[in-house]
């Protein structure tokens, strides 16, 4: 069973980069017919798509968050990550990494997000 | 792009049906058949309960219920049990590769 689970520091210092890394384990990053995603959730509200990457390095981001935000992914690990540039208060949510089914084997297009890691809290303070 | 409209609250008695809409535009919600709508419990991570506007996954019960009109798309929940009582959130394919969630409902069992 494919299973998401998110690292990386919980506390990042205001204009720095917040980074996070989800490792899958019970599957292959490499399978065709997902996009490996990142999702955040602000304390007390509710979620919002930061963006994704397929296996073979093709991104899609959030526009509002474009022009900060790095998705990549080393399928030699099994793990794709996320950089978010330029911190602020306003970044401290909970982050979760999930996959994005995107096509089944018979070439139907799909688009929802199958399964979740448990997500991580990152506080963005000095 | 802005979110999708959810109420921000509903409510029903143990037994009774509930139905949560999430209302976007002809560009997303109205535009594709690629609705989503995902549980979450406080504390912890999103379900995907149902998908393709109205297709359920294996192992979520069959009280749950999906479908679209136009741009609206609505999850009905029939049979209320306590636990059911969650955050739901909807989410839409809005075209170019994007994707957008509705603000949430939040789903109390009297």
């Amino acid at each position: 069973q494919v299973q998401l689970q998110e690292s990386g520091p919980g506390l990042v210092t205001p204009s720095q980069t917040l980074s996070l890394t989800c490792t899958v384990s019970g599957g292959s990053i490499s399978s065709g017919g997902y996009f490996w995603s990142w999702i955040r959730q602000h304390p007390g509200k509710g979620l919002e798509w930061i963006g994704y990457i397929y296996y073979s390095g093709s991104t899609y981001h959030n526009p509002s968050l474009k022009s900060r935000v790095t998705i990549s992914v080393d399928t030699s690990k099994n793990q794709f990550s996320l950089k978010l540039s330029s911190v602020t208060a306003a970044d401290t949510a909970v982050y979760y990494c999930a996959s994005l089914y995107y096509y089944d084997s018979s070439g139907y297009l799909h688009w929802y997000f199958d399964l979740w890691g448990r997500g991580t809290l990152v506080t963005v303070s000095s | 792009q802005s979110a999708l409209t959810q109420p921000r609250s509903v409510s029903g008695s143990p037994g009774q049906s509930v139905t949560i809409s999430c209302t976007g535009t002809s560009s997303d919600v109205g535009g594709y058949n690629y609705v989503s709508w995902y549980q979450q419990h406080p504390g912890k991570a999103p379900k995907l309960m149902i998908y393709d506007v109205s297709k359920r996954p294996s192992g979520v019960p069959d009280r749950f219920s999906g479908s679209k009109s136009g741009n609206t798309a609505s999850l009905t929940i029939s049979g209320l049990q306590a636990e059911d009582e969650a955050d739901y959130y909807c989410c839409s394919y809005a075209g170019s590769y994007t994707l957008l969630f509705g603000g949430g409902t939040k789903l109390t069992v009297l």
